[in-house]
């Protein structure tokens, strides 16, 4: 069974521009979530797709915004990178939505440097 | 949504038991409390769940009071390679499920 994967590894841009960060999901889960970890804090919870549809959001503005593909993998799109994006990108993804029993499993996450 | 307080750092000889408290004082009844470490720049690794009863598998034992103000992960041999941040979550009881993290405590398995 595969885990959680992400690409790439590590990535570096210049203030103003656009990344796409991806996250294949564990077989058989449906749901991902996104988290953004800066360096020295927990991870904030960015938002979470399910069944190809945002399905909840955290305190972050529109220029993060993501998709859910068919086969439940997601994208992480961030415009107008900002200094204050450079953090550890993590992708989890858990096997249904609306359950606090559902565990979610992180992938290794994309380390992002904006110069 | 519930917050969490885990002390700030610990130490812990190797081969001996960790004991890692939290307190989740406003915890709702249905929500459930998880544990995740996260190793130093890799993604943050499950460990164990609970709701009321106290839970065990492979890597760890979670002992949750009777009230469910308070918990504790126990890792019963310590090894270096559990030196790690441990976050201590209150699943919050909405449709997303999301985690929120706090600090969580960075355990320190010394030989």
């Amino acid at each position: 069974e595969t885990g959680v994967t992400q690409s790439p590894t590590h990535l570096i841009k210049t203030r103003g521009q656009q990344v796409t960060l991806r996250c294949s999901s564990q077989s058989g889960h449906n749901t991902v979530s996104w988290y953004q970890q800066a360096l020295g804090q927990g991870p904030q919870f960015i938002f979470q797709y399910y069944r190809e549809e945002e399905n909840g959001r955290g305190n972050f503005p529109p220029r993060f915004s993501g998709l859910q593909f068919p086969n439940y993998s997601s994208e992480l799109n961030v415009n107008a990178l900002e200094l204050d994006d450079s953090a550890l990108y993590l992708c989890a993804s858990s096997p249904n939505s609306g359950s606090g029993a559902d565990t979610q499993y992180f992938g290794p996450g994309t380390r992002l440097t904006v110069l | 949504d519930a917050k969490t307080t885990q002390p700030t750092s610990m130490d812990c000889a190797e081969g001996r038991a960790a004991n890692l408290p939290c307190n989740h004082s406003t915890i709702s009844g249905n929500e459930y409390v998880y544990w995740y470490r996260q190793i130093h720049s890799q993604g943050p690794q499950y460990i164990i769940h609970g709701l009321k009863n106290n839970e065990t598998n492979e890597m760890a034992s979670l002992i949750i009071t009777e009230d469910r103000k308070s918990s504790t992960l126990i890792l019963p041999h310590a090894t270096l390679r559990d030196t790690a941040v441990y976050y201590c979550i209150v699943r919050p009881a909405s449709n997303t499920g999301k985690l929120i993290f706090g600090q969580g405590t960075t355990l320190q398995v010394k030989p």
